[in-house]
C-alpha cells in the first residue's frame, strides 16, 4: 500500500504565483524525497529531507518536514509554465524500496 | 552515463503473449526496481532487487517474473498477458548504501494488451 499522500491531487494557478503541495506519510522515515514527473516521462528527482532536518531549499523549491505530525510540503515560488508537471513524494526507510504517493497534477497557466 | 535505459518504449500484445522489458543501468548501482503507473494509482511497485542474484517482490508482482544475473540488467517478464496489464512500466536504480537513496527512473515503457 502506498505509504505518501500528496494534498491536492490537482492545483492550477497563474505563472508567477506559488505553488504548494503537502505530503502526509504513516510511518517512521529516514527521509522524504520529493520528484517531478512531466507527461509522458520518467520521474526526475527534486530534492530530498532528511528525518533530522525540517527545512531545505534548491532553487525556487523549500521542502519542510514535520516528523510529528508525519507531514512534508513542497512549496514551488515565482511558478513558471515549465513547472507544469506532477509531483510525487516518496518515502525512504532504511534499504526498503521507495514508497511513492499518487502525487499532484500541477498547471501552471501563463 | 546513460543512466537508466528501458526497451521497448512502446509495446502492444495480445492476451497470452509472453514478452520481457529490458532495464539495464550504467551506474553500478546495486538496487534496481519496477513500477508501474496507472490513471489515479500513482506507482506501485512490482518487484526489486538488491544486487546480483537477489529479487524480492513489491506491492503487486502476480503475473511477472524478474531476475537479476548482472549488476547491470534488470529484465522484466510477462509469461501470459493479460488486459490488466495495460499500463506505463518504469524501472529505476540507486545505490542501495548510505544516507542518499535519490532513484533514477528510467523514461518507460508503454505497455497495451488487447
Amino acid at each position: 500500500s502506498q505509504q505518501g499522500e500528496e494534498d491536492p491531487q490537482a492545483l492550477s494557478i497563474q505563472e508567477g504565483e506559488n505553488a504548494t503541495m503537502n505530503c502526509s506519510y504513516k510511518t517512521s522515515i529516514n527521509n522524504l524525497q520529493w520528484y517531478r514527473q512531466n507527461s509522458g516521462r520518467g520521474l526526475v528527482h527534486l530534492i530530498l529531507i532528511r528525518s533530522n532536518e525540517r527545512e531545505k531549499h534548491s532553487g525556487r523549491l523549500r521542502v519542510t518536514l514535520d516528523t510529528s505530525k508525519k507531514s512534508s510540503s513542497l512549496l514551488i515560488t515565482a511558478s513558471r509554465a515549465a513547472d507544469t508537471a506532477s509531483y510525487f513524494c516518496a518515502t525512504a526507510s532504511g534499504n526498503t524500496p521507495l514508497v511513492f504517493g499518487k502525487g499532484t497534477r500541477l498547471s501552471v497557466i501563463a | 552515463n546513460a543512466g537508466v535505459t528501458q526497451t521497448p518504449k512502446f509495446q502492444v500484445l495480445k492476451t497470452g503473449q509472453s514478452m520481457t522489458l529490458q532495464c539495464a543501468q550504467d551506474m553500478n548501482h546495486e538496487y534496481m526496481s519496477w513500477y508501474r503507473q496507472d490513471p489515479g494509482m500513482g506507482l506501485r511497485l512490482i518487484h526489486y532487487s538488491v544486487g546480483a542474484g537477489i529479487t524480492d517482490q513489491g506491492e503487486v508482482p502476480n503475473g511477472y517474473n524478474v531476475s537479476r544475473s548482472t549488476t547491470e540488467d534488470f529484465p522484466l517478464r510477462l509469461l501470459s498477458a493479460a488486459p490488466s496489464q495495460t499500463s506505463v512500466y518504469f524501472c529505476a536504480s540507486r545505490e542501495l548504501a548510505g544516507r542518499y537513496n535519490e532513484q533514477f527512473f528510467g523514461p518507460g515503457t508503454r505497455l497495451t494488451v488487447l
